[in-house]
């Protein structure tokens, strides 16, 4: 399986932009790029995920380079509640439904 | 919908003894995973089934460990013997195919186990 890499924390102060990173150097053709967070004492929740496009939703955006060997979640305004372990992860298309967690980059925010 | 359900919240138990862990997929969810999370090791997965039958038990750390779906709306984990290593969260997690190629999981709020 195709692995990623994160820095295990962060740190950003609130209202401004975070940029999260995650290598994945052996990624295949084939895999879509997930970003998932942790917020604590509950369950993981799904962030964006995407191919080989920049993505954007009502959470973040996801920037992915070219050779698609990196990514960067990005969060334009960080809050208080976004504070978080944001886990970066790799998934075979077509549905193979097995994904791998991570340590994850805990993400600390600063009032 | 009320999410992905998991029951109890939390348990302690003496080592040795049962423990059964409990899970509500989302209606119409056609996959069900069980992960393990712990400060070490992170969020591990154990098992998961698609279609109420077993796809991938890789991750079952050994054989005191069991997990079945007898039906779409219902699984267990099952640990037995237990043993304090095994203390961790347990998070239950679905998601379903039907509405194209993403998957995303849902998963639900987790059972913190200590074996005492």
């Amino acid at each position: 399986d195709a692995k990623t890499t994160q820095p295990n924390s962060m740190e950003s102060n609130e209202e401004e932009p975070v940029h999260l990173p995650c290598n994945h150097s052996t990624i295949s053709g084939t895999d879509y790029i997930h970003w998932y967070r942790q917020l604590p004492s509950q369950g993981p929740e799904y962030v964006i995920h995407g191919l080989t496009s920049n993505v954007n939703n009502r959470m973040a955006s996801l920037a992915i380079a070219e050779d698609r060997k990196s990514s960067t979640l990005i969060l334009h305004r960080a809050t208080l509640r976004d504070a978080a372990v944001y886990y970066c992860i790799l998934d075979y298309s077509g549905g193979y439904q097995k994904v791998t967690f991570g340590i994850g980059t805990k993400l600390q925010v600063i009032p | 919908d009320a999410g992905v359900i998991q029951s109890p919240r939390h348990e302690v138990t003496e080592m040795g003894q049962e423990v059964t862990l409990r899970c509500k997929p989302i209606s119409g969810h056609d996959y069900l995973f069980w992960y393990r999370q712990t400060m070490m090791r992170g969020l591990e997965l154990l098992i998961y089934f698609n279609n109420n039958v077993p796809i991938d038990d890789s991750g079952m750390p050994e054989d005191r460990f069991s997990a079945k779906m007898p039906n779409a709306s219902f699984s267990t984990l099952k640990i037995q013997p237990s043993e304090p290593r095994d203390s961790a969260v347990y998070f239950c997690a679905s998601s379903s195919r039907a509405s194209g190629v993403y998957n995303e999981q849902f998963f639900g709020p987790g059972t913190r186990l200590t074996v005492l």
